[in-house]
């Protein structure tokens, strides 16, 4: 049972729009969440974080948004730039569990 | 400062041969995590260490043993390989729990 899924396996998006990767979990335990850039050839590296007190994070072009209700969560990134062409990872943990359950991750291309 | 390193960087291995795949760090960081990436299943936690001396089953624990004898490094061992276990194999390190996971460039076995 997959618990964090990222049902867009890829994604296209021209230079200078946003581009919006979209995560969503069904463990109502997961208090933690992460999103990793991963390109070829490479280790993943991180990116952005939220914890469940929050509903929003940014840092620089990047924004998470967590809904809880709803149990989702999103990478928003602006404006987008060829070099942010990876694949992206959101993964979940829950206090006390000491481990991360990550998603499938969704390929992101932009089109320059 | 390498950061996180992980020997060997490919292995092709037959069926019932064993390895270990070796991963160091100098960041001075207690949590160790191996994991194992697959096309369509993102990473998936096979064992992971809290501290020297601790080790702990993640997801996928079956076929593979894990030490972690000294506080910078941590072992991955498979006793008898199977077709099952070609997979890319990242590393990873943080502080705690709550802290950024950094991931080694990873191993890549093929199992025939």
């Amino acid at each position: 049972d997959q618990q964090v899924k990222q049902n867009s396996p890829s994604l296209s998006v021209q230079e200078g729009r946003i581009s919006i990767l979209n995560c969503d979990y069904t463990n109502s335990m997961f208090d933690y969440f992460l999103w990793y850039k991963k390109y070829p050839a490479e280790g993943p590296t991180f990116l952005i974080s939220i914890s469940s007190i929050k509903d929003k994070n940014e840092d620089g072009r990047f924004t998470v948004f967590l809904n809880k209700s709803a149990k989702h969560l999103s990478l928003h990134i602006v404006p987008s730039q060829p070099g942010d062409s990876a694949v992206y990872f959101c993964a979940a943990s829950a206090r006390g569990t000491y481990k991360y359950i990550f998603g499938t991750g969704t390929r992101l291309k932009v089109l320059a | 400062n390498a950061g996180v390193t992980q020997t060997p960087k490919f292995r092709v291995l037959k069926t019932g041969q064993s390895m270990t795949l070796l991963c160091a760090q100098d960041m001075n960081h207690e949590y160790m995590y191996w994991y194992r990436q697959d096309p369509g299943m993102g990473l998936r936690l096979i064992h992971y260490s809290v501290g020297e001396g601790t080790t702990a089953k993640g997801e996928v624990p079956d076929g593979y043993n894990v030490s972690r004898l000294k506080k910078q490094n941590f072992l991955l061992g498979l006793e008898s390989a199977a077709p099952s276990q070609t997979s890319v194999y990242f590393c990873a390190t943080s502080q705690g729990h709550w802290e950024t996971q950094y991931f080694g460039p990873g191993t890549r076995l093929l199992v025939l």
